[in-house]
């Protein structure tokens, strides 16, 4: 069973519009972080969260807005949506967040294209 | 600048092979890195991580990693390979100097694993 889960699987959006994906972790871990794959570019850190609390923000863009109504939770808000947000947005935990060298638990991905 | 290179973006190989996966860093000081696998239509796996001490590594799935300061590389080892083993590796970095889990992926290597 999958620990943790990233929904939807796919989405399809006009540009301008808002989207929320929604990601819940059990394994009971503390801190919760998103990452963006764009294409042809790697895998790119976004937001970690530690107790529901912002840690680290990379996002230079407002656009972005995390939102952690629960610890296991950790949804990512995308309003005024643009083409260049087409990416597969991940969502990922680990046990605790501060100490360094972390091992990350990756969800399956929210494959999100702009039109 | 932190980067992570994996130079091959392809690998192919035969079952039975040995098979080694080039990773290059750059970082000023020493960084904790790490390999993680996605097998197709899955998420990331974590495979090992390099913190300190000494410098192979071992990990899951019979995978090693050796870590090298002297050409600032960690390259992904197993021998001998198994058609199962085909998949996407990415190897990245985490800066010891704040922010934790804010890893720095390379770009990947997909590996294919001829029976």
């Amino acid at each position: 069973d999958p620990k943790i889960i990233q929904k939807p699987k796919y989405l399809v959006a006009v540009t301008g519009s808002e989207k929320i994906l929604i990601c819940e972790q059990y394994l009971g871990h503390n801190a919760m972080y998103w990452y963006r794959q764009s294409a042809k570019k790697p895998l790119e850190f976004m937001f970690s969260y530690s107790y529901q609390k912002l840690m680290d923000n990379q996002t230079a863009s407002s656009r972005f807005q995390p939102q952690s109504s629960k610890k296991n939770h950790l949804d990512l808000q995308i309003t005024a949506l643009k083409p260049d947000d087409s990416a597969t947005y991940f969502c990922a935990s680990s046990q605790d967040w501060g100490a360094g060298a972390e091992t990350l638990y990756f969800g399956s991905g929210t494959r999100l294209t702009v039109l | 600048a932190q980067s992570v290179d994996q130079p091959d973006a392809h690998v192919t190989l035969s079952e039975g092979a040995s098979l080694e996966l080039r990773c290059s860093y750059s970082y000023s000081a020493a960084p904790y890195l790490f390999w993680y696998v996605q097998y197709p239509g899955q998420s990331l796996q974590f495979l090992l991580k390099y913190i300190t001490g000494d410098t192979v590594v071992k990990g899951t799935k019979g995978f090693e990693a050796e870590f090298r300061k002297s050409n600032s590389s960690f390259n992904l080892k197993k021998s001998p390979a198994h058609w199962s083993d085909s998949a996407k590796y990415f190897c990245a970095l985490e800066g010891t100097q704040g922010g934790s889990a804010k890893l720095i992926f390379g770009e990947g290597t997909k590996l294919t694993v001829s029976s």
